[in-house]
Order: structure tokens, then sequence, then C-alpha cells
């Protein structure tokens, strides 16, 4: 389909380990967004993105957090060192630029042991 | 900063009976709202948007809102629930006035029970 996809659906790792999450976003769209949806915090925003450049990186919860995107398309969020309390859903949403429509994928199910 | 509130972490309704989800706002410059379902392992997805154009907005699957600013509210009804529409809905506002902070803010989620 023509939607956001994201990459793995499911992801198990060990506590320490790095884990990369990626998000393909719809065909055009120039905004990029991750956020996660936890228990204990709801849905929380990440970072954002427009083009490549990432203006509000506000919402990384610590320096173990980071997020690239090449070519305006693809983005990965990598987590270093994952800790317990890293696991939730991480979502990715797009959208056609400034204010408009966010579209999400489906998202990553991270869980940490 | 701006901030949502939804009122009740659980609603249940009969099915046919009228469904409505409590959201207020709190912002200090004008507010886009949304409301966002999200079915049970699936993403999110898009019900309404206001964006000040009309104060009641509609929806898909025959859900609407209404904006009122004198109550800085934002909820979601629909007139006769069905049972596809059991699912958590998350009410969010974003500033549409700061460029570049087009971060959505969300609320906790009211997870919706129709019961047949």
């Amino acid at each position: 389909g023509a939607g956001v996809s994201q990459s793995p659906s499911n992801k198990v790792t060990e506590k320490g380990k790095d884990v990369e999450l990626r998000c393909d976003p719809i065909s055009g769209h120039t905004a990029l967004y991750w956020y996660r949806q936890s228990l204990g915090q709801g849905l929380e925003f990440l970072i954002y993105f427009q083009g490549n450049s990432a203006p509000d990186k506000s919402g990384l919860p610590s320096d173990r957090f980071s997020a690239e995107r090449t070519g305006g398309s693809v983005s990965t969020l990598t987590i270093q060192r994952t800790q317990q309390e890293d696991s939730a859903v991480y979502l990715c949403a797009s959208s056609w630029g400034v204010l408009e429509t966010q579209y999400f994928g489906p998202g990553t199910r991270l869980l940490v042991l | 900063a701006q901030s949502v509130t939804q009122l009740g972490s659980h609603v249940s309704v009969s099915e046919g009976a009228l469904v409505l989800l409590r959201c207020n706002y709190s912002s200090s410059v004008p507010p886009y709202l949304f409301w966002y379902v999200q079915y049970p392992n699936q993403g999110l997805q898009l019900l309404l948007k206001y964006t000040s154009a009309a104060t009641l907005v509609k929806g898909i699957n025959g859900f609407e809102a209404e904006f009122k600013k004198s109550e800085t509210s934002f909820h979601l009804t629909k007139p006769s629930a069905h049972m596809s529409d059991a699912a958590e809905y998350f009410c969010a506002v974003s500033d549409k006035v700061r460029f570049g902070n087009e971060k959505l803010t969300f609320g906790t989620g009211t997870r919706l029970t129709i019961i047949p």
C-alpha cells in the first residue's frame, strides 16, 4: 500500500544492546515524526524532521536516543544501550509539511528483557 | 505549553446509543485539534481535525466534534454506536502559530467498549 511502513513490527532485545527502528514515510511527505507509546507515559513526541533536518529533538528521552533521515525519505531511530524502560511501541508518522495531517504507521513494538 | 485532558479512560455504551468522548485542551495560542482512533494492534488513524474553518467538524465513520473556545473543549460524538467503534480514541493538540513546533501533544486516551 501507500501508507507509512515501519520495520521491524516486533523487536525483542537484551538490556544493553543497541536497536535500530526504521520508518518509510508516504512518498512525497516532507515531514516525519517519531512518537513513543508506553503504558506509563501514553503517547509522547520524540523528534520531528523537516526534510533531512530535525528542528525539534525536544522529546528524545536521553542521549542514548538518536535519529536520522536521509534523502528526505527513510528515517532510522537508534536506541543505544537499551534499558527495560525503553520497552514501548515506537510510532512513526509523516505529513506533506508544516501543520498538515500526520499519517501514522503501524508501529514497532520493542521489548527489552 | 499545550496539553490535552481526556475525561474517562474507559467508556462503555450500548450498541445504538450515543457516544460522547470528552476532550479539553490548554493552549496559549489558537490550536489545531485532532481526534485519532487506534484499533487493536494497529496504528493511529485520523478521525477528524479542527483547523479554525468551522467549529463543527465531521469526520469518518459518522463521528463529529465541536470546538467550543469558551469551554476549551473538543468533545467527540456519534449519534449511534456500532460494534466496530470499539477502539481507543486519542485527542491531540498542535500549536498552529509557532512554525517549527508541529508536534502533536496527545491526551491519555479513552478506551471505548460497545455493549451488544
